[in-house]
């Protein structure tokens, strides 16, 4: 059983259209987040939620607004893409909010804006 | 704020031989380590973490690592290198009482056969 889950695995589209991200955990986690990482492997942080609650949410365009539909998903929807929006995205799970937590992620997304 | 310096960007080494891969930090307050490793076109997945009590923690595939408060350091090592150690490893860092982690640009780790 996948624990958690990204879809779909590759995303190629032009500059200007719009495109989501689904990702699902059935781990029972209370918390899930959004990474981006870069073309020179740079992994930061995006955004967090807690049971569904906004919790982080770096400096990141808002362009990107991110949805938790409920605590086993989170999506990630991209508005008028950029080509600087290409990269590897994953989604991860932590049972809580504590940062000993360990976090688990899923196989990552990789976008390609042409 | 915290941060993270892994100062080799690649390491290569010979099959069977011993690899240490560096990673310091920074940070004003308690800490939480991790190292964390990719395999080539998957997700991080979890190789070990400290959080309190003894320094020197190890992972179930041979790798250690000690954590050094005085040079803020956290380095991983492996007396043995195999084949199936090639990945990138990244260390990360999150404060006490902060659910944020951040990541360090990551170590691609070579095994020469």
């Amino acid at each position: 059983d996948t624990a958690v889950s990204q879809t779909p695995k590759y995303l190629v589209t032009q500059m200007g259209n719009d495109k989501s991200i689904k990702c699902e955990q059935n781990l029972g986690h209370d918390t899930m987040y959004w990474y981006k990482q870069d073309s020179k492997k740079f992994l930061k942080i995006m955004f967090s939620y807690n049971n569904k609650e906004l919790i982080i949410n770096e400096t990141v365009p808002n362009r990107f607004s991110p949805k938790s539909p409920d605590k086993a998903h989170l999506n990630l929807h991209i508005n008028s893409l950029e080509l600087g929006d290409s990269a590897v995205y994953f989604c991860a799970s932590s049972p809580g909010l504590v940062g000993a937590d360990t976090q688990y992620f899923g196989p990552g997304t990789r976008l390609t804006v042409l | 704020a915290q941060s993270v310096t892994q100062l080799d960007s690649q390491v290569p080494v010979f099959e069977e031989a011993p690899v240490e891969l560096r990673c310091n930090y920074s940070s004003s307050v308690s800490v939480y380590l991790f190292w964390y490793v990719q395999y080539p076109n998957q997700g991080l997945q979890l190789l070990l973490k400290y959080l309190s009590g003894s320094t020197l923690v190890e992972s179930i595939n041979g790798f250690e690592a000690e954590f050094n408060k005085s040079q803020t350091s956290f380095h991983l090592r492996k007396p043995s290198v195999h084949i199936s150690d090639t990945a990138e490893y990244f260390c990360a860092v999150a404060n006490f009482g902060n659910e944020k982690l951040t990541f360090g640009t990551g170590t691609r780790l070579t095994i020469i056969p």
